[in-house]
């Protein structure tokens, strides 16, 4: 299967600062999608972003598929942004790999 | 309000019981997924059907058993629970591939503790 690497595993922020979360595929994905779980465990779809640049108010996404990697910006950082943030990558099917998370603490 | 329900949220019960967890979407998906989390939160896929038919199938052990009676809905069925069957399980739903759309929604879990 697919092996996804997020870097960094874990993040600590100071509420409004910047960062920026990587996620390497193995292999080519024909669909890239980020996930924020929340700290109450809930799933919440971010960005549906095989390719190209998104940008959802304070979060924005590149990916670059023939370098098979994506990028997830979080400016001016709050403390409802924590949680563990994952990418997952598919070819055909749906069929998901997903990385094992970059878990993120904004202090206030 | 439309979404990926699954119930239920907690489970607790002993070893050798049998239990099932229910997910509907309301979202008009014709594709939906179990995934399981491990304690370390690493999401592993499981099952997926697209309108009933099973396309994707896990090295899963075979007391799992999916059902999906129609493509709003699919349950997951788990006999003889085991100690390691301890997880938080969720149900997703998407659009299958070139149909557009194929964002991936999770129900809220379900976490199964194994006694």
């Amino acid at each position: 299967g697919i092996q996804v690497e997020q870097s960094p595993p874990d993040l600590i922020l100071q509420e409004g600062a910047n960062s920026t979360l990587r996620c390497n595929f193995s292999d080519s994905v024909n669909n890239l999608q980020w996930f924020h779980q929340n700290p109450w465990g809930q799933l919440i779809n971010l960005f549906y972003i095989p390719s190209g640049t998104k940008q959802n108010g304070r979060l924005s996404a590149t990916t670059v598929a023939t370098e098979r990697y994506s990028l997830l910006y979080i400016s001016s950082s709050q403390t409802t942004d924590s949680g563990v943030y994952f990418c997952a990558g598919a070819y055909n099917f749906n069929k998901f790999y997903f990385g094992s998370g970059t878990k993120l603490n904004v202090k206030p | 309000d439309t979404a990926v329900s699954q119930t239920p949220k907690y489970l607790v019960t002993q070893m050798g019981n049998d239990k099932s967890i229910k997910c509907e979407q309301n979202l008009g998906h014709d594709t939906m997924y179990w995934y399981k989390q491990d304690s370390k939160k690493f999401l592993k896929i499981m099952f997926s059907y697209n309108n009933k038919e099973l396309i994707i199938n896990e090295t899963v052990p075979n007391r799992f058993s999916p059902k999906s009676p129609d493509k709003a809905h699919l349950n997951l069925h788990i006999n003889s629970l085991e100690l390691g069957d301890s997880a938080v399980y969720f149900c997703a739903s998407s659009f299958r591939p070139g149909q557009g759309g194929e964002k991936l929604f999770f129900g809220s879990g379900t976490q199964l503790s194994v006694l």
